[in-house]
């Protein structure tokens, strides 16, 4: 069964510093993987997508993740976190449903 | 930009009651989900549903859910008598293809009491 990892519960970083979110999903063929943000109160919006091609993706708010099949892994990075990118993200993994990671939250010192 | 929109943003009702959460998906999309995020936790997909039947369902949604397609604008789900674990943010998503992009509406807080 399709499932998804986010290690991570919470993550602290400064603001300027970058950052990387992993998450690890485990699936059967090349999986849809999605990244998404949620700020308090609001629903989910969509960071970046991965469905075939070149392994690594650019999404929105400067964000870019990596698909790498061999670790089974899509992490996300932002080369200098702003204070506004402080919320949950989640990734997820989609085929005939959605399944979602638990959520890593972020936190921004200033 | 075309959005989702989800009515209302916050709903009380109480227990064994049956409540209606609307949405309106993006207007050419033609998959329409229901998600549920109970507070603190992860969001989990409850159903999926295309050509005015469920595609596919999770193990959460039991007969007490129900989902239709009353016209061509809103997707509905029905919780017909509400228990207190059902107290989460709903939410309904859409998208153009089967589980590519799915666009989220704002969702729906249900409190339970």
């Amino acid at each position: 069964a399709q499932s998804v990892t986010q290690p991570d519960i919470h993550i602290t970083v400064s603001e300027g510093a970058s950052l990387e979110l992993r998450c690890n999903y485990s699936y059967g063929a090349t999986p849809y993987l999605f990244w998404y943000v949620q700020s308090p109160g609001q629903g989910l919006q969509l960071l970046l997508k991965y469905f075939s091609g070149d392994t690594l993706v650019q999404g929105i708010k400067g964000f870019e993740a990596e698909f790498k099949r061999s670790q089974s892994s899509f992490n996300l990075r932002k080369p200098s976190v702003h204070w506004s990118d402080a919320a949950e993200y989640f990734c997820a993994v989609g085929e005939n449903d959605m399944r979602f990671g638990a959520g890593t939250r972020l936190t921004v010192k200033p | 930009e075309p959005e989702v929109t989800q009515t209302p943003s916050h709903q009380v009702t109480q227990m064994g009651q049956e409540v209606i959460l609307r949405c309106v998906p993006i207007s050419n999309h033609l998959y329409f989900y229901w998600y549920r995020q109970i507070l603190g936790q992860k969001v989990e997909f409850l159903v999926s549903f295309y050509n005015n039947e469920i595609s596919e369902k999770s193990e959460i949604f039991d007969d007490q859910f129900s989902v239709e397609r009353p016209d061509g604008s809103n997707f509905t789900l029905k919780i017909r008598s509400t228990k207190l674990e059902d107290s989460a943010m709903y939410f309904c998503a859409s998208s153009v293809l089967y589980n590519t992009e799915a666009f989220f509406g704002q969702g729906t807080r249900l409190t339970v009491v």
